[in-house]
C-alpha cells in the first residue's frame, strides 16, 4: 500500500516570504500523479497543484511549485510571496490506480 | 453548482446508535470515496467505490458500511457508533484516472458521547 508522510506538522512564514513543505511516500507504482491540497478554517479541500510521475518538470500554479524528485519519492511545494491566505491546512496526496491517500498534513501560518 | 453535497453537517450520537451520513454528487463521476480527518492523522481512506455496484475498502474501514447503488450516491453507515469514531468525515467524487482531481464535501463532524 502506498504511503505518504509529512514530516513538518507546523510551519510558519512572514508575510512575502517563501516556504517550503515536504512530503516523501512510498510506492512500487510507475504511472502516479501527486497532488497538494490546501484546507483552510473554512474546512473546505482545495487542489493547489498537481504532477504526473512521467513528468520530470515540475508543476507550476502562479506562486505555487512543487520541487518533484521521482528517485528519491520527494515532492515538495514551495509557495513564493506568502500572502496571510495562504494560512491553512496543507496535504500532500498519491494517487495510484485505486485509490488517493493522504499525508497527516502541514499547518502552516503566514504572519503579517 | 452543487459538486459534492454532504448530511448532515454536524451529529451528536450516543456510543450503539447508528446512523447514515449522506453524500451526493451532481457531476457524473465515477470514483466516490469517504475519508475521516483526526487531528494529526491527516484524512484516512475508510471505503472507495469506482461505479454503481462496485465498493472496496480503503485504509480504515472497521466499523463502516457502504453501497453505491447509483452514479450520484454513496451513503456511509455507522452500525453501531463507538466514540474512537468521533471525526470529521468527508465525502469526495472524481472521474476514474489517475490524474483527475478529487471534489470534495464540506464534511461532517460526528461526535460520539
Amino acid at each position: 500500500a502506498q504511503t505518504v508522510t509529512q514530516s513538518q506538522p507546523e510551519m510558519s512564514v512572514q508575510e512575502a516570504e517563501t516556504v517550503t513543505l515536504s512530503c516523501t511516500y512510498d510506492t512500487s507504482e510507475n504511472n502516479y500523479y501527486l497532488f497538494w491540497y490546501k484546507q483552510p478554517p473554512s474546512r473546505q479541500m482545495i487542489l493547489v497543484i498537481r504532477q504526473e510521475a512521467y513528468k520530470q518538470q515540475n508543476a507550476t500554479e502562479n506562486r505555487f511549485s512543487v520541487n518533484f524528485q521521482k528517485a528519491a519519492k520527494s515532492f515538495s511545494l514551495k509557495i513564493s510571496d506568502s500572502q496571510l491566505g495562504d494560512t491553512a491546512m496543507y496535504f500532500c496526496a498519491f494517487r495510484g490506480p485505486r485509490d488517493m491517500r493522504f499525508g497527516a498534513g502541514t499547518r502552516l501560518t503566514v504572519k503579517p | 453548482n452543487a459538486g459534492v453535497t454532504q448530511t448532515p453537517k454536524f451529529q451528536v450520537l450516543k456510543t450503539g446508535q447508528s446512523m447514515t451520513l449522506q453524500c451526493a454528487q451532481d457531476m457524473n463521476h465515477e470514483y466516490m470515496s469517504w475519508y475521516r480527518q483526526d487531528p494529526g492523522m491527516g484524512l484516512r481512506l475508510i471505503h472507495y467505490s469506482v461505479g454503481a455496484g462496485i465498493t472496496d475498502q480503503g485504509e480504515v474501514p472497521n466499523g463502516y458500511n457502504v453501497s453505491r447503488s447509483t452514479t450520484e450516491d454513496f451513503p456511509l453507515r455507522l452500525l453501531s457508533a463507538a466514540p474512537s469514531q468521533t471525526s470529521v468525515y468527508f465525502c469526495a467524487s472524481s472521474r476514474t484516472g489517475r490524474n483527475t482531481e478529487a471534489f470534495f464535501g464540506q464534511g461532517t463532524r460526528l461526535t460520539v458521547v
